[in-house]
Formats: structure tokens, C-alpha cells, sequence
């Protein structure tokens, strides 16, 4: 079974400062996707980015960028110039690729990293 | 293209009632999804269809029924509601094809008294 684990359950950061949020997932695929969803105080689930597992290549998106260790199973997350509206919970998540075994498309989420962006 | 649609956006039962969450998409995605996020933690998966219907247990089905009679619905059934379902329930949608962007409606917030 997969797990994800955030070790962070809050943190904070100065506007337009840069902060890394942390993530570890267990695993015994070889191909895989992992995504970091943002929630807002609205509730709704936005993704913020996806890393493909055979892809060395870390993503990035805008500010938002990955640092993806695929052997220490590591996939964190780096916020640069932080702005007041990305205080949310952040969420990593994992899902099989679909050509996995059993891959459902369903997705396992940490338990989420609070982020609060401080003027 | 309204997405994914969750109704209601808030609901108070008491203990043993029934009540149905609605869920539709109008992306024609094959797959969907109900998860329920409690305080603190991460979204945990409840049901899931790969397909009209096609409905399988996710981690946490007991207490919940589902159904899917057609590609955009995908109701999410409490029988007997208990304190422990207080929680906010999501609905969400993919296609698994190459992308494999997971869509979620706004979510529910449901509380058992």
C-alpha cells in the first residue's frame, strides 16, 4: 500500500520570501504521478502542480516548483516569491500510473501542510 | 463548462436520518470519486466508478452507499447517519488519460448532531 507523509503541519513564511514545503511517500510502483492541491479557506481543491515519475525533470509552474527525489522517494515543494493569497493548506498526493496494476486513478494525500503567508 | 457539482454545500442531519449528497460532471469523465476530509487529515477515498455502472469500496466505505446510472452522476448515499460522518465530503472526476488531472467539486459539509 502506498502512504504519504507531510511532516510539516504548519508553517509560515514573509511575503515574497521563498518556502519549501516537505513530502515523503512510500511506494513499490515504478510509475507514478505526484501532485501538490492547494485548499483555500474556500474549500475547493486547486492543483498547483504534477510530477510524472519517469520524468527526471523537475516540474515547475510559475513561482511554484518540485524538487523530486525519486530514490530517497521525496517530492517537495518550493514557493518563491510568496504572496498573501497562497496562505492555504497544501496537500501531496500520489497515484498510480494507470497502466499500474489495480490503478484506479484514485488519489492518497498526506494529511496536509498549513501555510501561512505573513505581510 | 461548470466542472464538477456538489449539492449541498452544507447540511446538518441528526443521528439516524438519511440523506443523499449529489454529484454530477459535465466533462464526460469516465472516472469518479467521493472522498471525505476530516479535521487535521488528508482526503481519504469512500467509493469510486470506473464507469456507468460500475461502483467499487475505496478505504472507507462503512456507513455509505453509491451509485452510478449514468457518466455525469455519481450520488453518494448515508443510511443511518452517525457523529462519526461529520466531515467534509468531496466529489471529484478524471479522465486517466495522460494529464490525469483529478477535478473536485466545491465540497460538502456535513455534520451529525
Amino acid at each position: 500500500a502506498q502512504t504519504v507523509t507531510q511532516s510539516q503541519p504548519e508553517m509560515s513564511v514573509q511575503e515574497a520570501e521563498t518556502v519549501t514545503l516537505s513530502c515523503t511517500y512510500d511506494t513499490s510502483e515504478n510509475n507514478y504521478y505526484l501532485f501538490w492541491y492547494k485548499q483555500p479557506p474556500s474549500r475547493q481543491m486547486i492543483l498547483v502542480i504534477r510530477q510524472e515519475a519517469y520524468k527526471q525533470q523537475n516540474a515547475t509552474e510559475n513561482r511554484f516548483s518540485v524538487n523530486f527525489q525519486k530514490a530517497a522517494k521525496s517530492f517537495s515543494l518550493k514557493i518563491s516569491d510568496s504572496q498573501l493569497g497562497d496562505t492555504a493548506m497544501y496537500f501531496c498526493a500520489f497515484m498510480k500510473h494507470k497502466g499500474a496494476g489495480g490503478s484506479q486513478g484514485n488519489l492518497i494525500f498526506g494529511k496536509g501542510t498549513k501555510l501561512s503567508v505573513k505581510p | 463548462n461548470a466542472g464538477v457539482t456538489q449539492t449541498p454545500k452544507f447540511r446538518i442531519l441528526k443521528i439516524g436520518q438519511s440523506m443523499t449528497l449529489q454529484c454530477t460532471q459535465d466533462m464526460n469523465h469516465n472516472y469518479m470519486y467521493w472522498y471525505r476530509q476530516d479535521p487535521g487529515m488528508g482526503l481519504k477515498l469512500i467509493y469510486y466508478s470506473v464507469g456507468a455502472g460500475i461502483t467499487d469500496k475505496g478505504e472507507v466505505p462503512n456507513g455509505y452507499n453509491v451509485s452510478r446510472s449514468t457518466t455525469e452522476d455519481f450520488p453518494l448515499r448515508l443510511e443511518l447517519a452517525a457523529p462519526s460522518q461529520t466531515s467534509v465530503y468531496f466529489c471529484a472526476s478524471t479522465t486517466l488519460n495522460d494529464g490525469t488531472e483529478a477535478f473536485f467539486g466545491q465540497g460538502t459539509r456535513l455534520t451529525v448532531v
